[in-house]
């Protein structure tokens, strides 16, 4: 079964600093990869996606996320984040099996202070 | 675009008492995804259909669970007899077939 690593979990950020995010998966095959975010009080929105091509994704606000195939890694960073990136980041893969079905990693709590 | 509108938002329950939630999914999409999520953990897999057709259930959805998507539009996750240990937030996710899913707000389920 398809499996996700986050390996920060909570994460305390000043801003103007850079961030990255790792995330490790499990499967060794062709993979569709995701970021998901989900501000204080909302709903999980699309971050940004990999499906194939350039390795290097660029997402909304200022994210991007890189896949190196051969770490199964897609971290995510950005140069320069700001007090309204606080929010809890999840990445997630789709199990084994079809359907699309998601296995997400654990989360990670960001928190940017000015 | 309207969302993924979930109905209610919050539920507390008795243990031993049967709840039921709503998902209303983005029009177009022809896939609804059911996750539950608690507290320090990523949404967890529950159940997906395509259209109407229920098309797979995770070992987590015990036969205290059922969901339902008559007509291929809205779906109903029911509970029965509620544990303390269902306690969490449920999520509903809609997409057209393997495009990125989009989530909804949730139910939060309190059991007493």
């Amino acid at each position: 079964a398809q499996s996700v690593s986050q390996h920060n979990h909570h994460v305390i950020l000043s801003e103007a600093a850079s961030l990255e995010l790792g995330c490790n998966y499990s499967y060794g095959g062709t993979v569709n990869l995701f970021w998901y975010v989900q501000y204080p009080g909302q709903h999980l929105q699309l971050l940004l996606k990999y499906f194939s091509g350039d390795p290097l994704v660029k997402g909304i606000k200022g994210f991007e996320a890189e896949f190196i195939k051969s770490k199964f890694s897609f971290n995510l960073r950005k140069p320069s984040v700001q007090w309204s990136d606080t929010a809890e980041y999840f990445c997630a893969v789709p199990s084994t099996g079809g359907g699309n079905k998601l296995t997400f990693g654990t989360g990670t709590q960001l928190k940017v202070e000015l | 675009d309207t969302g993924v509108s979930q109905d209610p938002r919050h539920k507390i329950t008795k243990r031993g008492q049967n709840v039921t939630f709503r998902c209303d999914p983005i029009s177009e999409h022809n896939r609804l995804y059911w996750y539950r999520q608690t507290l320090g953990q990523g949404p967890e897999f529950l159940t997906y259909f395509q259209n109407e057709a229920q098309l797979e259930k995770s070992r987590l959805l015990s036969d205290r669970f059922s969901a339902e998507r008559p007509k291929g539009s809205f779906s109903t996750l029911e509970i029965q007899r509620t544990e303390q240990g269902d306690s969490a937030m449920y999520l509903c996710a809609s997409s057209f077939l393997n495009q990125p899913q989009h989530f909804g707000d949730g139910t939060r389920l309190s059991i007493l």
